[in-house]
């Protein structure tokens, strides 16, 4: 098994664009997380999917979308890119039932200029 | 609201032990987790333990509880330069979003050789 897949690794946006960052797992996992990671801040949550077709907003959602059309792929899209997105986002995967423990990718590093 | 509270450096030597504290304040925690993230890289789960175990060990690693204070510990044995990371402290709570984990903001550990 891959496991949780992220692309891409790295990117440099310029303000106003927008990107899709891309998520896959071959787990058969029911529920996907988007997370970003800032400097000394620990991991915030952005989204999350409990299976295909549902999806809600974390704590930080501003400025981020998500859809679910299938178990396996969970993107990310930022619309109108702005400095505070820059970060490093992290997805991560979970079974169903306990103990729920998460099952991240390597992460996608993003810097809007 | 939850919270979860680590110090944010530890700096040992190679061949003593590291012990990583973590404090959290929902009394609802059902399992506590801790993760390893190495530069550049994803969250990696170590360990994690169910909320009405106090003790659990694998291998060179100890993980103890005590619920009446709401601490949780991550104990290493002869630690190794190869050790060196950021350790994650993370709680999910009992009830709808178990599996929704909050993480605290990480404890980098340095080992000296």
């Amino acid at each position: 098994n891959a496991g949780v897949t992220q692309t891409p690794k790295f990117r440099i946006l310029k303000i106003g664009q927008s990107m899709t960052l891309q998520c896959a797992q071959d787990m058969n996992h029911n529920y996907m997380y988007w997370y970003r990671q800032d400097p000394g801040m620990g991991l915030k949550l952005i989204y999350y999917s409990v299976g295909a077709g549902i999806t809600d907003k974390g704590e930080v959602p501003n400025g981020y979308n998500v859809s679910r059309s299938t178990t396996e792929d969970f993107p990310l899209r930022l619309e109108l890119a702005a400095p505070s997105q820059t970060s490093v986002y992290f997805c991560a995967s979970s079974n169903r039932g306990p103990p729920y423990e998460q099952y991240f990718g390597p992460g996608t590093r993003l810097t809007v200029t | 609201g939850e919270d979860v509270e680590q110090s944010l450096f530890l700096s040992v030597r190679e061949g003593d032990s590291s012990v990583i504290n973590c404090t959290y304040t929902d009394s609802s925690s059902t399992y506590l987790y801790w993760y390893k993230q190495e530069p550049g890289a994803g969250l990696q789960l170590l360990t994690y333990i169910f909320s009405n175990m106090d003790m659990k060990q694998d291998q060179r690693l100890t993980v103890l509880l005590n619920k009446k204070d709401k601490h949780l510990s991550l104990r290493i044995a002869d630690t190794q330069t190869g050790d060196s990371a950021i350790y994650f402290c993370a709680e999910s709570m009992i009830g709808a979003g178990s599996y929704q984990l909050t993480f605290g903001k990480g404890t980098k550990l340095s080992v000296i050789p």
